[in-house]
């Protein structure tokens, strides 16, 4: 495996499921970031976290929760997600301090009915 | 206000011209700036990055940025089909964040 890798590629889930998205670098990266793209809008990030510790949190609803086992790996957890959650789920990698440039995995499309 | 603005397109041009896409930002202190290209349905590629007021050349990519105008640009001479995609402007703001444009979406016809 090369890159940024994400699972699964795509998940449909209920309202009152809980589910986890999975994000794995081979980078050699010390940072992972996780976006929310939804259509007409622009990436949104929501958690930031920089050798293994978390460093942002941008205003993301409890029912996403992060966790960041170690460098190489990353993971959303999800409860309770609204239909309005629904949308393209990206992680990304850089070196800590590059945030400037940061490659993406290929997402998980999260369809929530 | 938008911190990072681009107009979403679709910008049509033909094979083998120049395509210019534009991106305006909020943040004086705003240090970087960045291209990444999303092809539908993929995650977006960084393309270029610019750190300093002026031109900064790579292959058929030029980024031009002006930080006293508070912009940045992106042309791609003699565009190709495949460079048809969305095009994202990103701005570090400091603090480990990058902030995205919506993207402008460019269309190069044969």
């Amino acid at each position: 495996e090369t890159g940024v890798t994400q699972t699964p590629r795509h998940l449909v889930m209920g309202m009152t499921n809980k589910k986890s998205l999975k994000c794995e670098q081979h980078l050699g990266h010390n940072a992972m970031y996780w976006y929310k793209q939804s259509a007409k809008k622009p990436l949104e990030l929501m958690f930031v976290y920089s050798l293994e510790e978390r460093v942002e949190n941008n205003s993301v609803p409890s029912r996403f929760s992060p966790e960041c086992p170690n460098s190489s790996h990353l993971f959303l957890h999800l409860h309770t997600l609204q239909p309005e959650d629904s949308a393209l789920y990206l992680c990304a990698s850089s070196q800590a301090q590059r945030e400037d440039e940061q490659y993406f995995g290929p997402g998980t499309r999260l369809t929530v009915t | 206000q938008k911190e990072v603005e681009q107009n979403s397109g679709p910008l049509s041009v033909p094979e083998g011209a120049i395509a210019s896409l534009n991106c305006t930002y909020s943040d004086r202190g705003s240090q970087s700036f960045f291209w990444y290209r999303q092809y539908s349905g993929k995650s977006p590629e960084l393309i270029m990055s610019i750190y300093s007021n002026g031109d900064k050349e790579d292959g058929r990519f030029t980024a031009q940025l002006n930080k006293a105008s508070q912009y940045v640009s992106l042309l791609i001479r003699d565009s190709q089909p495949s460079d048809s995609a969305t095009y994202l402007c990103a701005v570090n703001t400091g603090f480990q964040k990058l902030v995205f444009g919506t993207g402008t979406r460019l269309l190069v016809s044969p």
